[in-house]
């Protein structure tokens, strides 16, 4: 059974602080790693992707992968009221033919 | 600018009724997912095509959902008869079928069967 396992949160930070959203998944043979943004109410938004072990940035946001721990992060930098929402990580065990497994999100609140 | 659709947004329905939720991918995307998401469960793959066909609907409860690709801008998920457990917000999301499988996401029906 492959599984995404997030805290659920509430992860309460305040603005301009670094937030830092963590997910471990269960299947070793995952190869690409996504971070999705759900406002409430909406739907879910990619915001980055990550294959490669290491960190990978764009923007305010910063995904690292540590495949021997199967970690993934998401540190959001200088963080915004309007970055509250809830955080999906999935995985992908390969390339073109496979399908995603969601975690069940991270809920994060910046306070002004 | 290029999106995934899904109609209605909204639908309120009695139990043991027909409900249809359609979907049009990005155009291009020959990959469609259609997801259901609860606070309970999170988000959940019902079933997935691949160039329209089928290529895996072992997370639909079989007696009473099906879904189909009649052409490569339609997808269709079906309920007959709907239960009230049945009330969840439908996703549907296409991607290219390229690595890294990005799949971006319609904008939900959200489905109440009282």
């Amino acid at each position: 059974q492959k599984e995404v396992e997030q805290n659920s949160g509430p992860l309460s930070v305040p603005e301009g602080a670094i937030a830092s959203l963590n997910c471990t998944y269960s299947d070793q043979g995952s190869q690409s790693f996504f971070w999705y943004r759900q406002y409430s109410g909406k739907s879910p938004e990619l915001i980055m992707f990550i294959y490669s072990n290491g960190d990978k940035e764009d923007g305010r946001f910063t995904a690292q992968l540590n495949k021997a721990s199967q970690y993934v992060s998401l540190l959001i930098r200088d963080s915004q009221p309007s970055d509250s929402a809830t955080y999906l990580c999935a995985a992908s065990m390969n390339s073109g033919y496979s399908t995603l497994t969601f975690g069940k999100g991270t809920m994060l609140l910046v306070s002004p | 600018d290029a999106r995934v659709t899904q109609t209605p947004r909204h639908k309120v329905t009695e139990m043991g009724q027909e409900v249809t939720m359609r979907c049009q991918p990005i155009l291009g995307h020959n990959t469609v997912f259609w997801y259901r998401q609860t606070m309970m469960q999170g988000l959940e793959l019902l079933a997935y095509f691949r160039n329209r066909a089928p290529l895996d609907d072992s997370g639909m409860p079989k007696d009473r959902f099906s879904a189909e690709m009649p052409d490569a801008t339609l997808a269709t998920l079906k309920i007959q008869p709907s239960e009230p457990r049945d009330s969840a917000v439908y996703f549907c999301a296409s991607a290219m079928g390229l690595f890294p499988d990005t799949q971006y996401f319609g904008p939900g029906t959200r489905l109440t069967v009282l």
